[in-house]
């Protein structure tokens, strides 16, 4: 059963602290992605992955970084949270041809106080 | 940057009416695709479209991909409670790129 997990369900920050966001999946994807959840927006594509080390930007990319130092995990980083980014993240992964086939983990929900 | 709009925002219907929503684009897609997102889950992927005037069905669901390639369909039939989540569509011009999503339809099903 394939599957992506993300590190946190829910997490409560403080303003200004660095926030990590960690997503592992075991499907051996290429690709993998960061979006966040919004009511009434959808999803927004924060940054993606192709392969190990690199990365490119999404639509929304402003004050969030990531890493990926492995093929199986990729970093969401915050580096001084705001409460605008109070949202739900969600990290998704896919084949490198079949981007259609992402697979989401179950969301981290993440308040900024 | 593309957005996507999706009809209805939410819906409340009878366990056993049929459900229609559906998705517009102001850009021309190549491919559409249907996620359904479970309360306090990810998105699952229902299905896919890759051609104008397709549809496609996955049990009790069937999408359209619209012939003017801006829109696209989906219907459920005879809605069950399970049925109860967010339905979002999610589109792309060109291979290669990402998909935009759209805001989502909220189903609920009353018993």
């Amino acid at each position: 059963d394939v599957k992506v997990t993300q590190s946190s369900r829910y997490l409560v920050k403080r303003t200004g602290e660095k926030v990590f966001l960690e997503c592992v999946q075991d499907m051996d994807h290429e690709n993998m992605f960061w979006y966040r959840q919004d009511p009434g927006l959808g999803l927004r594509l924060i940054y993606f992955s192709y392969d190990v080390k690199m990365k490119e930007k999404g639509d929304i990319p402003e004050g969030y970084s990531v890493s990926r130092e492995k093929k199986e995990r990729f970093s969401l980083i915050l580096e001084s949270a705001s409460t605008n980014q109070t949202s739900m993240y969600l990290c998704a992964s896919s084949p490198l041809d079949h981007q259609e086939t992402q697979y989401f983990g179950p969301g981290t929900r993440l308040l900024v106080l | 940057g593309q957005q996507l709009n999706q009809s209805p925002q939410s819906m409340f219907i009878q366990e056993g009416e049929d459900v229609s929503m559906n998705c517009t684009s102001s850009s021309i897609f190549n491919t559409w695709l249907w996620y359904k997102q479970d309360p306090g889950e990810g998105p699952v992927l229902l299905i896919a479209l890759y051609k104008a005037g397709e549809l496609t069905s996955n049990g009790r669901l069937t999408a359209q991909f619209g012939i003017t390639r801006k829109d696209s369909f989906l219907n459920i039939s005879a809605s069950i409670p399970s049925d109860v989540g967010i339905y979002f569509c999610a589109g792309r011009s060109n291979y290669g790129q990402n998909f935009v999503f759209g805001p989502g339809t909220r189903l609920s099903v009353l018993p």
